[in-house]
């Protein structure tokens, strides 16, 4: 599976949009990008994934570029709640059970 | 509101003993994952299985470690003997054949001294 970059933190002021930037530049034709979080001593989240075009859901916007070399994952109105660690994540599926490999993440802190 | 559930949430040991750890994946997936964070290493994939059977266990310490699936609604995972080095959080995951998503469990929390 290809390998993701992500920044090791960010922060984001309440109510804002929060936009969080992963790399994959060497993903693909038929890997998805997935987006999962994991909230301090919980179990990792699924939140969205995709693999060309924009996505919507409930919880976030995925956007990823035409080239499909990086995405944005995208929570409109960032709440103290959204603070966690962000995984960004290329697989290929299904690949015998879709198993994921997780990096490092990006350490969301959303500030009031 | 379907969860997977992990049994226990909390488990102290002394090194050489045996650890079991349980989880029970939401009703009617049919794809189980087992999964192991520490601080150094992040999440790694131990095992998964798919319809009960086992499809990759690479992640896995042959020698001590064992997944099992005695049926649908329980999936174990087995240290004997346990080391200090396999103090981490054990997360289960499970999912649906055709879907991208994985549900996590709250993890197992486990500490050998």
């Amino acid at each position: 599976d290809a390998k993701t970059t992500q920044p090791t933190s960010m922060d984001c002021a309440e109510g804002r949009a929060a936009n969080l930037p992963c790399n994959h530049s060497t993903i693909s034709g038929n890997e998805y990008v997935y987006w999962y979080r994991q909230i301090h001593s919980q179990g990792p989240q699924y939140i969205i994934h995709g693999l060309k075009n924009n996505e919507t859901n409930e919880m976030a916007s995925l956007i990823i570029t035409e080239d499909r070399k990086s995405s944005t994952l995208i929570l409109p109105h960032a709440t103290l709640r959204d603070t966690a660690v962000y995984y960004c994540i290329v697989s290929v599926f299904p690949n015998a059970g879709n198993m994921l490999t997780f990096g490092g993440g990006t350490r969301l802190m959303v500030k009031p | 509101d379907a969860r997977v559930t992990q049994t226990p949430r909390h488990k102290v040991t002394e090194m050489g003993q045996e650890v079991t750890m349980r989880c029970q994946p939401i009703l009617g997936h049919n794809t189980v994952f087992w999964y192991r964070q520490t601080m150094m290493q992040g999440l790694e994939l131990l095992a998964y299985f798919r319809n009960r059977a086992p499809l990759d266990d690479s992640g896995m310490p042959k020698d001590r470690f064992s997944a099992e699936m005695p049926d649908a609604t329980l999936a174990t995972l087995k240290i004997q003997p346990s080391e200090p080095r396999d103090s981490a959080v054990y997360f289960c995951a499970s999912g649906l054949g055709g879907r991208h998503e994985q549900y996590f469990g709250p993890g197992t929390r486990l500490t050998v001294t």
